[in-house]
């Protein structure tokens, strides 16, 4: 069953703000929201991951909602390398993480 | 580091056939994890590893047996290979960070089977 809602596209145009929304809402209490990238075929790539804070590093910024049903990842300024498909996943402590379509992000100069 | 390596990078087998894909890692990570991406889609989780000697069933299991005999170690056996199992492979192994964990991925193994 899904549990993460994402767009399957998006556009964004050089040194803008990327905002990659995804939906949550049977979000458990225990579950954080992880963010993951695959730039064309390679292995994805981890950014951030959150619990209900919000939470920012080098590559990105990401938003949870106070109750927790949605999240947004930020990237600042997107550059054609952030050119890719952009994975929300919520997980609980194990290791079991299933990744779903994901948004494909096209960053257009 | 070398971090995440897997092999071979392609391979192409029969109908039936069987082999082992080969992931190691030298970060000294306890978590171990594969995947399956077939074309158009996201990565199903196939077996995973929380340390030696211990490994569970993801997503999609069938047709697929994994051991963990050391930490580096956690290959990948098809029993006999269909054509359904023709994707790419992919090898994580994951950083423990507190509670959660924050995985590192190899760089695939494109597999076809005919």
């Amino acid at each position: 069953d899904a549990k993460t809602t994402q767009p399957p596209s998006m556009d964004c145009a050089e040194g803008r703000a990327a905002n990659l929304p995804c939906n949550h809402s049977t979000i458990s209490g225990n579950e954080y929201v992880y963010w993951y990238r695959q730039i064309h075929s390679q292995g994805p790539q981890y950014i951030i991951h959150g619990l209900k804070n919000n939470e920012t590093n080098e590559m990105a910024s990401l938003i949870i909602t106070e109750d927790r049903k949605s999240s947004t990842l930020i990237l600042p300024h997107a550059t054609l390398r952030d050119t890719a498909v952009y994975y929300c996943i919520v997980s609980p402590l194990s290791n079991d993480m299933r990744f779903g379509a994901g948004t494909r992000l096209t960053v257009k100069p | 580091n070398a971090g995440v390596t897997q092999t071979p990078k392609f391979q192409v087998l029969k109908t039936g056939q069987s082999m082992t894909l080969q992931c190691a890692q030298d970060m000294n990570h306890e978590y171990m994890s594969w995947y399956r991406q077939d074309p158009g889609m996201g990565l199903r989780l196939i077996h995973y590893s929380v340390g030696a000697g211990i490994t569970d069933q993801g997503e999609v299991p069938n047709g697929y047996n994994v051991s963990r005999s050391t930490t580096e170690d956690f290959p990948l056996r098809l029993l006999s290979a269909a054509p359904s199992q023709t994707s790419v492979y992919f090898c994580a192994s994951s950083l423990r960070v507190g509670p959660t964990y924050e995985q590192y991925f190899g760089p695939g193994t494109r597999l076809t089977v005919t």
